[in-house]
């Protein structure tokens, strides 16, 4: 089992629709959690992290964590073709160093 | 600016020789890391330090060595031994207390 799991996509969604990003984890005692935002040929741009169970907003961004499901998820309000990109998932256990999962890759359709 | 500053851009190696990769930041960051992408696929974890004149293993270190000699430097070298050396490779730092990493832009590698 893959420590970090995301749905490699495509997903496509409509411009102005919400974009819902899935992400889940095996190890129980991870600890914060990250969205990275990478386009085709750049290097991965950090856009939210959470650690505490609940829902984390910043703007058209919502961060979603359940521990015990081992679950988080982001969400993308009123989605822009500036969003397409393929959209990492990052997990850190304690000290440890960040386990990426292999990426979704979002498209938003003007 | 502050920033993380990898160089260069696109790297080509020879069959049997040894490239060094730079990774240079003046966040004033302890931690930094080496990672590299395959098309398609997620970071995986080469090297790391979280302290000068140290550093880690992480979970696709062989062929690959580092240096950590000065905080603001961490140069990884891509040696003959690492067979498939072809993928983007991508260094990262992170303050002391800090959850978050931030990457540099990326160094591409290919083999010819």
């Amino acid at each position: 089992q893959k420590e970090v799991e995301q749905n490699s996509g495509p997903l496509s969604v409509p411009e102005g629709a919400i974009a819902s990003l899935n992400c889940t984890y095996s190890d129980r005692g991870s600890q914060s959690f990250f969205w990275y935002r990478q386009y085709s040929g750049k290097s991965p741009e950090l856009i939210m992290f959470i650690y505490s169970n609940g829902d984390k907003e910043d703007g058209r961004f919502t961060a979603q964590l359940n521990k015990a499901s081992q679950y988080v998820s982001l969400l993308i309000r009123d989605s822009q073709p500036s969003d397409s990109a393929t959209y990492l998932c990052a997990v850190r256990l304690g000290a440890r160093q960040l386990t990426f999962g292999s990426g979704t890759q979002l498209t938003v359709l003007p | 600016d502050g920033g993380i500053t990898q160089s260069p851009k696109y790297l080509f190696r020879k069959e049997g020789q040894n490239v060094t990769l730079s990774c240079e930041q003046n966040l004033n960051h302890d931690a930094m890391y080496w990672y590299r992408q395959d098309p398609g696929q997620g970071l995986r974890l080469i090297y790391y330090s979280q302290i000068v004149n140290d550093f880690q293993k992480g979970d696709i270190a062989e062929g690959y060595s580092v240096s950590r000699e000065k905080k603001e430097s961490f140069p990884l070298t891509v040696t003959s031994a690492q067979k498939n050396p072809t993928a983007f490779y991508l260094c990262a730092s992170r303050g002391l207390h800090a959850l978050e990493a931030f990457f540099g832009q990326g160094t591409r590698l290919t083999v010819v």
